[in-house]
């Protein structure tokens, strides 16, 4: 049973680009949420996606968003990036209200 | 706003010695209650949650919790740790009642574990 695989494991990008981030939930979940971690914190809740739509949101800007596929997986774009955006970003599923998470080993994105 | 306070940022301890990790959260409603843990260049792995019932939670790997509605506490414990449990613990809330199911993490504690 596989469980929440993230890519790309890492990935560096220039201040001002774009980047996308990939989640598949673990086998028989429907929500996906997504995480920011930064360097000696804790996990920052972004958003969540639930049935395709963003059922809740965190205390993040626009330039963050998201998308969930009828499959259940889900995207994380950040726009113009910030050298503070620079952290490790995990995706973790769960099924309907449930609110046990299922993380996964997340995706370490550096912006110089 | 929900938050979720780790009074301990470092716990140094010996190995076979007895150890609890510290969480309070700030909340009037009901909540559910989780304990995660991640090693170094990895996800988080859930430990334990409390939704209901029993206010003592037991998790994998012999650890366990207890719930204080009261002083509004979720105190991690075990009682002899090994070097394997050397790792960064992460307490977490949720409310039962809020349109989605995201979690508040705290800042974490960072457990190491000592010969």
């Amino acid at each position: 049973d596989a469980g929440v695989t993230q890519s790309p494991t890492h990935l560096i990008k220039t201040r001002g680009q774009q980047v996308t981030l990939r989640c598949s939930p673990k086998s028989g979940h429907d929500t996906v949420s997504w995480y920011q971690q930064a360097l000696g914190q804790g996990p920052q809740f972004i958003f969540q996606y639930y049935e395709e739509e963003e059922r809740q949101r965190g205390n993040f800007p626009d330039r963050f968003s998201g998308h969930q596929f009828p499959n259940y997986s889900s995207e994380l774009n950040v726009n113009a990036l910030l050298l503070g955006d620079s952290a490790l970003y995990l995706c973790a599923s769960s099924t309907g209200r449930r609110h046990e998470q299922y993380f996964g080993p997340g995706t370490r994105l550096t912006v110089t | 706003a929900q938050s979720v306070t780790q009074l301990d940022s470092q716990v140094p301890v010996f190995e076979e010695a007895p150890v609890e990790l510290r969480c309070n959260y700030s909340s009037s409603v009901s909540v559910y209650l989780f304990w995660y843990v991640q090693y170094p260049n990895q996800g988080l792995q859930l430990l334990l949650k409390y939704l209901s019932g029993s206010t003592l939670v037991k998790g994998i790997n012999g650890f366990e919790a207890e719930f204080n509605k009261s002083q509004t506490s979720f105190h991690l414990r075990k009682p002899s740790v090994h070097i394997s449990d050397t790792a960064e613990y992460f307490c977490a809330v949720s409310e039962p009642n809020q349109a989605g199911t995201a979690l508040i993490f705290g800042k974490g504690t960072t457990l190491s574990v000592s010969s």
